[in-house]
Parts: C-alpha cells; structure tokens; sequence
C-alpha cells in the first residue's frame, strides 16, 4: 500500500530564510505525489502535483518540489519565507486507488 | 468558475443522533471523494463517488454512507454519531483520471458530544 511520511510535525523558519518540508514516499508503482497548504479553519488549497513529466515541479507562491526516485523523497521547498506562508503542510500520493492518501502534515512557523 | 462548496459550516450532534453533510462540487468535475481530518491529524479517505456510484472506499464503518446526485452535487451521511467521529470533514471534487488532482472545499466541522 502507498503512503507517505513527512518529518518533523513542526518547522520553525525566520522571514527571508529558506523553507525545506520533508516528505518521503512509499509506493510499489510509480506514483502521482501532490503538496497541499491548509490555512486555519480553511480546506486544502493545491501548491503542485508531481505526475511524471518533470522532476523538478514549481508551484503556486514560490514553492517548488524535486521528486527523487532513488531517495523516495518529494521535499518542499521555497527559497524566502513569507509571513503569509504560515500554515499547515499535506504531502499526499496515489497511485491511482481513487484515493489520496496523506501524510500527518507539518506546521510551519514564520519568525518575523 | 464556482469552487466547491460544503453546508453547513459547523455542526453539534450528540452521541446517537444522524447526521447529513452537502457538497456542491466544482463546475466541469464528475466525481466526489470525502475525507475525515481529525484534529492534528492528516485527511483520511471516506469514500468517492462517480457518476452516481460508489467508485472506492476507505477504513470506514457503513454507518458512513453517501450519495451522488446527477448534477454531481454528494451528501455524507453519518449514522450513530460516536464522540469519535468529531473532525473536520472535506469535500473534494475532480475529473476522473486527471491524476487524481482533487479541489477542496472549506470543509465542515462537526462536534460530537
């Protein structure tokens, strides 16, 4: 079965510094892999979506993704945090089960 | 274009009552999947509906049913509400076999006491 982990459930990060959010995969075929935000009290807002064609994947608000076979990783980063960039994290994967399936997700803090 | 959309926005049921969720799903999209985000935790699938049919269903008991209408709008029904089942409840809509990219609504938060 697919799933994914994400390390560390919290990521503190000073505004201007780099943001890097963990997410390792396992899946027996090759899978679709997405990074969803969720702002309080809000539902998931989609930042990009791995489906093959590209390794390095650029999303909304800056925010980019490299999907690493070999390492099962599909990390996110972005290179200058914003304050508005506060929120709750979902890496999530299928594999073509009509379900998504998330990780725990990570919250991430911006010090002014 | 209208986003999805989910009624009502809070809910409070007591233990053993019923409880019926809506979703207006995003124009040009066909299918419906529901998921559960209990607090602090990730979503975890309910099930997905697709052309009027169950298309796919998570670890969840049957009193967790559902619907899909023709205009592809969906319910979520929950019978013998336990005090468990409080979470946050999301609606997502999408095209079937467009990788799967699903469009959520702002969800409803359900209270169980």
């Amino acid at each position: 079965a697919q799933s994914v982990t994400q390390l560390g459930s919290h990521v503190s990060v000073s505004e201007g510094a780099l943001v890097l959010l963990r997410c390792n995969y396992s899946s027996s075929v090759p899978p679709y892999l997405f990074w969803y935000v969720q702002y309080p009290n809000q539902g998931l807002q989609l930042l990009l979506k791995y489906t093959s064609a590209a390794t390095l994947v650029k999303g909304i608000n800056g925010f980019e993704a490299e999907f690493k076979k070999s390492e099962t990783s599909f990390h996110l980063t972005k290179p200058s945090a914003h304050m508005s960039d506060a929120a709750e994290y979902f890496c999530a994967v299928d594999t073509g089960r009509r379900a998504l399936t998330f990780g725990s997700g990570t919250r991430l803090q911006v010090q002014p | 274009e209208t986003g999805v959309t989910q009624s009502p926005t809070h809910l409070i049921k007591t233990r053993g009552q019923q409880v019926t969720l809506r979703c207006s799903s995003q124009s040009g999209h066909n299918t419906v999947s529901w998921y559960q985000q209990a607090l602090g935790q990730g979503p975890q699938f309910i099930f997905q509906y697709y052309r009027e049919e169950e298309n796919g269903r998570g670890n969840f008991p049957p009193r967790f049913s559902g619907l899909q209408f023709p205009n592809y709008s969906s319910e979520l029904n929950v019978n013998a509400l336990e005090l468990d089942d409080s979470a946050l409840y999301l609606c997502a809509s999408s095209e079937q076999g467009v990788y799967n990219e699903q469009f959520f609504g702002p969800g409803t938060r359900l209270t169980v006491l």
